[in-house]
């Protein structure tokens, strides 16, 4: 059973271009959420989606990101025209089912994809 | 606001004593409280999960505490090897059920 998997892992754009970030949950896994590492900083949450549905995206900035889950294939975050301060490690998540009612709770992790903007 | 604090100065122990780590929060009451291990480059991986009800949780050579009145969770590696070696990251409930809190994690370090 493959567990999540994101690609591109490594990602460098310059200033203005736009990145896309992929993500696959693990075989059965209806949930994903994205997050944010910034250097020497904790994950942040960014976005809740299940199956063609934004559940949360409270911690996604208001302009130039944006997060899909469509029915077939993977979910995609988007951020367009990246400035420096994009510049990080994304990791998705995914879930069988809504986190707090999972017999362990537990959110698997795919590797991350790091983002470098130039 | 929600906040979550952990050792950010690395803690270097010698194979074979126990490693404490300590997770404290403030301003809220999370339901529940996971623990984390993440190796340089790579996502984080899932270790254990406490709830409020729970005092303590083992599994192999893991335990963690959870003391709501302290507002404060432990971690513990017990017989540690250099294996265990990685940053280690508190993650309580967040404002919603599905969301977690990370900590900035606190880096561990077994010398053989």
């Amino acid at each position: 059973n493959a567990g999540v998997m994101q690609n591109p892992r490594h990602l460098v754009r310059r200033r203005g271009q736009e990145a896309r970030l992929r993500c696959s949950p693990m075989k059965g896994h209806s949930h994903v959420y994205w997050y944010r590492q910034l250097p020497e900083e904790g994950l942040k949450f960014m976005v809740y989606l299940q199956k063609e549905n934004i559940i949360d995206e409270s911690g996604m900035p208001k302009e130039r990101f944006s997060a899909e889950f469509p029915k077939e294939g993977p979910s995609i975050l988007r951020i367009q025209q990246v400035v420096r301060g994009d510049s990080a490690a994304y990791f998705c998540a995914s879930s069988p089912t809504e986190l707090y009612r999972a017999n362990t709770g537990e959110l698997f992790f795919g590797e991350g994809s790091r983002l470098t903007v130039l | 606001s929600q906040k979550i604090e952990q050792n950010s100065e690395a803690l270097n122990i010698q194979e074979g004593k126990t490693a404490t780590l300590t997770c404290n929060y403030t301003n809220y009451s999370p339901a529940y409280l996971q623990w984390y291990r993440q190796d340089p480059g790579r996502g984080p991986v899932f270790l254990l999960l406490i709830r409020e009800n729970e005092k303590e949780k083992r599994k192999e050579r893991l335990k963690v505490t959870f003391d709501t009145t302290l507002k404060q969770s432990l971690f513990h590696i017990t017989a540690s090897q250099p294996a265990d070696s990685a940053t280690y990251l508190c993650a309580p409930e967040g404002d919603s059920s599905y969301k977690l809190i990370f900590g900035s994690g606190t880096r561990l370090l077994v010398r053989p």
